[in-house]
C-alpha cells in the first residue's frame, strides 16, 4: 500500500542553520504530497503542499519539491527560527482518495538560540 | 471563523466499555476525517465522512464506527475499548470539494485524548 518515510529525529539546529528533513514516498499514479507541522500545545497545520510532479510549494520560508523521478518531497528552509522548533510531518493523499492523509512518522525539529 | 472543535478533549475508560467521541467541523465545511495519533504507529487514518457517507476508510477493526450528521458534525464510536486504543483522535475538516484529490486543505482540531484502563 502506499507509504511515507521520513527521516528520524530529533533534528536539533542551531538558530540560522540550513534545514533539511528527507522524505521519500511510495505509491501508485500521482497523489498530492503535503508537509504538516505541529507546534507545541497546538493543533496540526498544514504548512505547504505540492499536488503534481515538478510542483514546488512554499510557505514562511519552507519549501519542498515533488519529484517523481525520485518519489521524493524533501523540506527545506535557508535560515530557521527558535520559533520553528516543532514535529514536522511529510503526507501523501492517494490518488483518487480525497481527505486521506497518509502520514510518515514525524520528525521533531529543536532549534538552539 | 471558528475552528474545528472536538469534544470531550480528555477521556478516561476501562477496557470493554464504549466511547463516543464528536468532532464539530467548520461553518460550511462538509467533509470530516478521523485520525488516530500514538507513539508507537504514528498518525492513521481512520474513516472520511462527505454529506453524511463514509467516502474513505482506513484500516481499522469495525469496532471503530462513525457517522455524521446534517450539520456536518461527525461522531466517533470504539467500542469493546482495549489498552491499545489509548490515543489521540484527531478530526479534520474540508470543503471536500474543490480541485482533485488532495487539493482540499484539511483543517485539524485539537484532539480527543483517550486513556483506556
Amino acid at each position: 500500500g502506499d507509504s511515507v518515510t521520513q527521516m528520524e529525529g530529533p533534528v536539533t539546529l542551531s538558530e540560522e542553520a540550513f534545514l533539511t528533513i528527507n522524505c521519500t514516498y511510495t505509491a501508485t499514479g500521482y497523489p498530492s504530497l503535503f508537509w504538516y507541522v505541529q507546534y507545541p500545545g497546538e493543533g496540526l497545520q498544514l504548512l505547504l503542499k505540492a499536488t503534481k510532479a515538478d510542483d514546488k510549494g512554499s510557505n514562511k520560508g519552507f519549501e519542498a519539491t515533488y519529484r517523481k523521478e525520485t518519489t521524493s518531497f524533501h523540506l527545506e528552509k535557508g535560515s530557521v527560527q527558535v520559533s520553528d522548533s516543532a514535529v514536522y510531518f511529510c503526507a501523501l493523499t492517494p490518488s483518487g482518495a480525497t481527505n486521506k492523509l497518509i502520514f510518515g512518522t514525524g520528525t521533531l525539529l529543536a532549534v538552539q538560540p | 471563523k471558528a475552528g474545528v472543535t472536538q469534544t470531550p478533549r480528555y477521556l478516561i475508560k476501562t477496557r470493554g466499555q464504549q466511547v463516543t467521541l464528536s468532532c464539530s467541523p467548520i461553518s460550511g465545511h462538509r467533509s470530516v476525517s478521523w485520525y488516530q495519533q500514538t507513539p508507537g504507529q504514528g498518525l492513521q487514518f481512520l474513516f472520511e465522512y462527505f454529506s453524511e457517507t463514509q467516502r474513505n476508510k482506513g484500516n481499522f477493526p469495525g469496532r471503530f464506527s462513525g457517522r455524521q450528521f446534517s450539520n456536518s458534525r461527525s461522531e466517533m464510536n470504539v467500542s469493546t475499548l482495549e489498552l491499545g486504543d489509548s490515543a489521540l483522535y484527531l478530526c479534520a475538516s474540508s470543503s471536500g470539494t474543490s480541485g482533485g484529490a488532495g487539493t482540499n486543505e484539511q483543517f485539524f482540531g485539537p484532539g480527543t485524548r483517550l486513556t483506556v484502563l
